[in-house]
């Protein structure tokens, strides 16, 4: 247990469902970072805040995603209208500088 | 986009030998990470070398970083059952603020036979 929880850790929606998923990172840590890994992958990256801004996304991210950290505590990732091209595992980690602590992962499948 | 490759993409040994991964990547870096992940589970963080290192130990790891060639690997001593898993070498890229994103290789499968 690495100290950053993820809500849920299994996700069944059908096509066009939104979703919302949601990261507590470790408590002293200001950055928190979204990735994105389908299986037989490495992570890639969409998203990360340092504090409650969203300093960086990617290409990845499409209009279709959004993610929040409105205190600079935990996040949300929200998927709206879904597709069977977003199953994958949603991963959260968190960082006070260099090492990122990563959460177990929200495992989404769209049916 | 991964920014580099991970070789072998599996590998397969018997308890007690020794498991060499490498990893190549492409642009300049701040660090290199490498992590562990257990099948269908989160990773797990095993050691950080920075750009000006070139050789860290942790227990019965050892990483190694070539800057000049790109690449770095990772030892595994001693192999144990339990080692059996995916690892992964991670970049933090030069010229972004150091602890942005990192850039994943695609993976090593390690399997250890007791």
């Amino acid at each position: 247990d690495t100290g950053v929880s993820q809500d849920p850790r299994h996700k069944i929606t059908k096509r066009g469902q939104n979703v919302t998923f949601r990261c507590d990172p470790i408590s002293e840590h200001n950055r928190l970072y979204w990735y994105r890994q389908t299986l037989g992958q490495g992570p890639e990256f969409l998203t990360y805040f340092q504090n409650e801004a969203q300093l960086e996304k990617s290409r990845l991210l499409s209009d279709r995603f959004s993610a929040e950290r409105p205190k600079g505590s935990f996040s949300t990732l929200e998927i709206q209208r879904t597709e069977q091209g977003d199953s994958a595992m949603y991963l959260c980690a968190s960082s006070s500088y260099g090492e990122q602590y990563f959460g177990p992962g929200t495992r989404l499948t769209v049916t | 986009s991964q920014q580099g490759e991970e070789d072998p993409q599996a590998l397969s040994i018997q308890e007690g030998e020794n498991a060499t991964m490498n990893c190549s990547y492409k642009t300049s870096i701040n660090n290199l990470q490498w992590y562990r992940q257990n099948s269908g589970r989160g990773l797990v963080h095993l050691i950080l070398i920075r750009s000006n290192e070139r050789e860290k130990h942790s227990g019965r790891l050892r990483v190694t970083l070539d800057t000049s060639k790109k690449s770095s690997s990772l030892l595994i001593t001693a192999s144990r059952a339990a080692d059996t898993a995916s690892y992964f070498c991670a970049t933090d890229a030069e010229g972004e603020t150091s602890g942005s994103r990192l850039t994943f290789g695609e993976g090593t499968q390690l399997t250890v036979n007791p």
